[in-house]
């Protein structure tokens, strides 16, 4: 079955350090989307792109960057990774732009 | 921009009651509006979604109404069971290609 990924699922990282969250998916969606949640906020939109080579920031991008070399991958990566940025992080796609499916999560701790 | 408004954020009601979350909408050109069910620890998943031109929508226990004068639309949950209990999102699609969020409601299912 098409499904959508996430890796690693938990890390805890050092503030400071680089991480990279992985998302794939099997889909062949030319939408996808990199949101965090936390606790207060509901979902906010940190990038999402449109299509291969696209990329665009959402609400809350500081801090984080995104590239888009093919169509099943959108890997979310912390350049320097703060306290601020610990949170529940959900990748997904979408077939149309509005109708999104999620990933199972990658819960990041920062400290 | 586009703004959405949910509302209650904690919803509790007896097992076997009804439950109505409401969310309001700011952008006229908004066309689609999902609902969200979140468990705890999973992923968001749609549940229902309804068109700018159709006025209700059901499905089995849950039915979604939106009135595009007021700007407005509801998720209506009847006959409610323990797996209910879930945080709700709803969401705008406005004319920018993006998908809005609401805070979220929590629902609580009391035996």
């Amino acid at each position: 079955d098409a499904e959508i990924t996430q890796s690693p699922r938990h890390k805890i990282t050092e503030t400071g350090r680089q991480v990279t969250l992985a998302c794939h998916q099997t889909w062949n969606h030319n939408n996808m989307f990199w949101y965090r949640q936390d606790l207060g906020h509901g979902l906010r939109l940190i990038h999402y792109s449109y299509g291969v080579q696209d990329t665009n920031k959402g609400e809350v991008s500081d801090g984080y960057s995104v590239s888009r070399s093919n169509t099943e991958d959108l890997p979310l990566t912390l350049e320097s990774a703060a306290s601020s940025q610990t949170s529940v992080y959900f990748c997904a796609s979408s077939p149309d732009r509005n109708t999104i499916y999620f990933g199972e999560g990658s819960w990041l701790t920062v400290v | 921009g586009e703004n959405v408004e949910q509302h209650p954020s904690t919803l509790s009601v007896q097992e076997g009651d009804s439950a109505v979350i409401k969310c309001t909408y700011s952008d006229s050109a908004s066309n689609y509006f999902p609902w969200y069910k979140q468990e705890l620890g999973k992923r968001p998943q749609l549940i229902i979604d309804i068109r700018s031109n159709v006025g209700e929508k059901k499905d089995q226990r849950i039915a979604v109404t939106l009135n595009k004068t007021a700007k407005h639309f509801s998720l209506h949950i009847t006959e409610t069971q323990p797996e209910d209990s879930a945080v709700y999102f709803c969401a705008a699609y406005n004319g920018n290609y993006q998908l809005i969020w609401g805070a979220g409601t929590k629902l609580i299912i009391k035996p």
